[in-house]
């Protein structure tokens, strides 16, 4: 079975600094790795995705993400956070060969002016 | 396009009432989601169907039933609702055109008095 851990459930980071928000998954099997931004009274939407090749993945609005196989990991980075990245952020996890998809218990990121 | 509509928004119940929760796509896509979201928990899969005609438990389907009425329509159903269902449920959808990102409505507020 898949798993997903977000230890930080709150980050408060200062407008224009950089940010981190970590993933880290269990899985048997290769895994499909995403994502994904919640804002106030919203769905989810996609940020970004790893599904295969380059490790390094961009996403919209500035975030990216790297794989990193042996350390089981899928950490979210951005160089310069705005006031309006304001959100809660999920990490997901999909085993290929499944239809399931497991989340986080996500990161709420609040950039303070 | 629409993308996934949800009815209803809000909705309040007395325990042991029951409801079914609709949700619709228009983008063609095969499988199908329901999850719930809880304060410090995440998205939680209840069910899901990866294409028409097949449906599959998540990891907490107690309480729930669903069925996946055609292509577009997969509605969960609460046959006798309980306080600890009271949550907000996103309904997602994702096709193979989409390179597994999931679509997300925009969800309904529920609460079990």
């Amino acid at each position: 079975a898949q798993s997903v851990t977000q230890l930080d459930s709150q980050v408060p980071v200062f407008e224009e600094a950089p940010v981190e928000l970590r993933c880290n998954y269990s899985s048997s099997v290769s895994v499909y790795l995403f994502w994904y931004v919640q804002y106030p009274n919203q769905g989810l939407q996609l940020l970004l995705k790893y599904l295969s090749g380059s490790t390094l993945v961009k996403g919209i609005n500035g975030f990216e993400a790297e794989f990193n196989k042996s350390q089981t990991s899928f950490h979210l980075r951005k160089p310069s956070v705005h006031i309006s990245d304001t959100a809660e952020y999920f990490c997901a996890v999909r085993a290929s060969g499944t239809y399931k998809y497991i989340f986080g218990t996500g990161t709420r990121l609040k950039v303070l002016a | 396009n629409a993308g996934v509509t949800q009815t209803p928004k809000f909705q309040v119940l007395k325990t042991g009432q029951s409801m079914t929760l609709q949700c619709a796509q228009d983008m063609n896509h095969n499988s199908m989601y329901w999850y719930r979201q809880d304060p410090g928990m995440g998205l939680r899969l209840i069910y899901y169907s990866a294409s028409e005609g097949t449906t599959d438990k998540g990891e907490v389907p107690n309480g729930y039933n669903v069925s996946r009425l055609n292509k577009r329509e997969f509605s969960l159903r609460l046959e006798s609702a309980a306080p600890s269902q009271t949550s907000v449920y996103f309904c997602a959808s994702c096709g193979l055109q989409e390179q597994e990102t999931q679509y997300f409505g925009p969800g309904t507020r529920l609460l079990v008095l």
